[in-house]
C-alpha cells in the first residue's frame, strides 16, 4: 500500500482569501497524479491530471504544482469563493503496483463568506 | 448517459442482510472501478473492470464481497452477510484509458451511501 498524505486536513478561510494545500506522494516509480474536488452530496469531480515534473496547470482561480523527484504536488486556490467549499482529494497512480490510484484522505475547505 | 449514475442512493440495511449496489458508468467507458470511502478515510480501492472481466480484485476485503459486469457496461457490487464495519460511501467510476492514468482522469458517480445497522 502506498502512502498519500494531504495536508492540512481541514481548513476555513475567509471569502477573498488565497490558500493552499500539500498532496505528498512517494518519489520513486512516478506516473501520474490526480487532483479531484468533492462537494457534498455530489461526485467527486476531476480538477487536473498531472504526470510531468514541474508541471503547473490552471483552472479558472485553481492551479496545481507537481515536483515529482521529492514527491508533493500544491493546489492553490485565488480569492477564495463560498463555492469553493469542499473536500479536496489527490490520488497517485503507479501502475508497478497495480489498476489502482491511491487516495489521500482529503483537505476538507470552507470558505466563510 | 451523460455521467456516471449509481443506485440507490442511501442504503440502511439490518446487519448480516445482503446488498446490491449499481453502477453505470458512461457509455463507452470499458474501464470501471468501485471505491469505498469510510469516515475520515479517502476512498480505497476495491475491484477494477477492463470489459467484462475483473482485471484487478485485490482491493475485496473479504470473500463477502463479489462485483459482477456481465455486458461490458452495467456493474453490480454484492455484499453479503453484511456488517456494521461495511457502512461507507460507496463510490464507482469509469474511464476511457484503461488503468484511468490517462489524460481523462476519472468520472465519478455521486456514491451510495450504505449504512448497516
Amino acid at each position: 500500500i502506498l502512502n498519500v498524505e494531504q495536508s492540512p486536513q481541514s481548513l476555513h478561510v475567509q471569502e477573498g482569501d488565497s490558500t493552499n494545500f500539500t498532496c505528498s506522494f512517494p518519489s520513486s516509480n512516478f506516473y501520474a497524479l490526480h487532483w479531484y474536488r468533492w462537494e457534498t452530496a455530489k461526485s467527486p469531480e476531476a480538477l487536473f491530471v498531472m504526470t510531468l515534473n514541474g508541471d503547473e496547470k490552471k483552472k479558472g482561480r485553481i492551479s496545481a504544482t507537481l515536483n515529482t523527484k521529492e514527491g508533493y504536488s500544491y493546489l492553490y486556490i485565488k480569492g477564495s469563493q463560498p463555492e469553493d467549499s469542499a473536500t479536496y482529494l489527490c490520488a497517485f497512480f503507479d501502475p508497478n503496483t497495480g489498476n489502482q490510484f491511491y487516495f489521500g484522505t482529503g483537505t476538507s475547505l470552507t470558505v466563510i463568506p | 448517459g451523460a455521467g456516471v449514475s449509481q443506485t440507490p442512493s442511501n442504503k440502511v440495511t439490518e446487519k448480516g442482510k445482503y446488498v446490491e449496489l449499481r453502477c453505470d458508468p458512461i457509455s463507452g467507458h470499458t474501464a470501471l472501478y468501485w471505491y469505498r470511502q469510510s469516515l475520515g478515510q479517502g476512498p480505497e480501492f476495491l475491484i477494477y473492470f477492463q470489459g467484462t472481466g475483473a482485471a484487478d480484485d485485490s482491493g475485496l476485503p473479504n470473500d463477502r464481497f463479489f462485483a459482477v459486469r456481465p455486458e461490458g457496461s452495467v456493474s453490480t457490487l454484492k455484499i453479503q452477510r453484511t456488517e456494521r464495519g461495511d457502512s461507507a460511501v460507496y463510490l464507482c467510476a469509469s474511464s476511457l484509458t484503461p488503468g484511468g492514468a490517462g489524460s481523462d482522469g476519472y468520472t465519478f458517480g455521486s456514491g451510495t451511501r450504505l449504512t448497516v445497522v
